[in-house]
């Protein structure tokens, strides 16, 4: 059982739409991530929150809006995606230790039409 | 720049049969070492990590892996494979940052298990 919480499990929405893909953890991790991660290919780290702060953004478009509301929230925030932003959406978490390992959820897949 | 080599992108074992999964990573110092496996649809799940100290490191599902600082190698084996351990496995390399972890991810190596 994973212990990282998504929502949904499947999207599919249009380019011009706006949704919001949903993250939780309890496990008291105080970093959290998004990643996108395209068939047969590794995930590629987007953003890492840091206790509630953006400490990374991957030149990401701003199509893409990361919040994180509390230590146990992340949401992603989709709004005028492009086909090619079909991908399997993950969420991590970890301790702030960095010798400790991220934790994933079990992902988003979404669709763009 | 960190990076991290996976050389096999499939590898074909009968079940029962022994595995090895090559990773070998490139970092100025001895990084934190992580192997995860994805079955298909899923998110990852960690297998096994390395620090420090004792350089073979066991993890879930009856593998281990074993640090070489001389190859800069960190290989993933088991000794007999069940038909569901067929998944993708990545190698990971994380280096030290405060307060959070920045992967870098090998391509993976796609695992597929025979009768």
């Amino acid at each position: 059982d994973t212990e990282v919480t998504q929502t949904p499990k499947h999207l599919v929405m249009g380019m011009t739409n706006k949704k919001s893909l949903k993250c939780e953890q309890h496990m008291g991790h105080r970093a959290m991530y998004w990643y996108k991660q395209k068939a047969k290919k590794p995930p590629e780290l987007m953003f890492v929150y840091s206790y509630e702060k953006l400490s990374i953004n991957e030149s990401v478009p701003s199509r893409f809006s990361p919040e994180c509301p509390n230590s146990s929230l992340l949401n992603l925030h989709l709004h005028a995606l492009q086909p090619e932003d079909s991908a399997l959406y993950l969420c991590a978490s970890s301790s702030p230790r960095a010798n400790q390992p991220q934790h994933f959820g079990d992902g988003t897949r979404l669709s763009i039409l | 720049a960190q990076s991290v080599t996976q050389p096999d992108i499939h590898i074909t074992v009968s079940e029962g049969a022994s595995l090895e999964l090559r990773c070998n990573y490139s970092y100025g110092a001895t990084p934190y070492l992580f192997w995860y496996v994805q079955s298909p649809g899923q998110g990852l799940q960690l297998l096994l990590k390395y620090f420090s100290g004792d350089t073979l490191v066991q993890g879930i599902k009856g593998f281990e892996a074993e640090f070489k600082r001389s190859q800069s190698s960190f290989n993933l084996r088991k000794p007999s494979v069940h038909w569901s351990d067929a998944a993708e496995y990545f190698c990971a390399v994380g280096p030290l940052n405060t307060g959070f972890q920045k992967l870098v991810f090998g391509t993976g190596t796609r695992l597929l298990v025979s009768p």
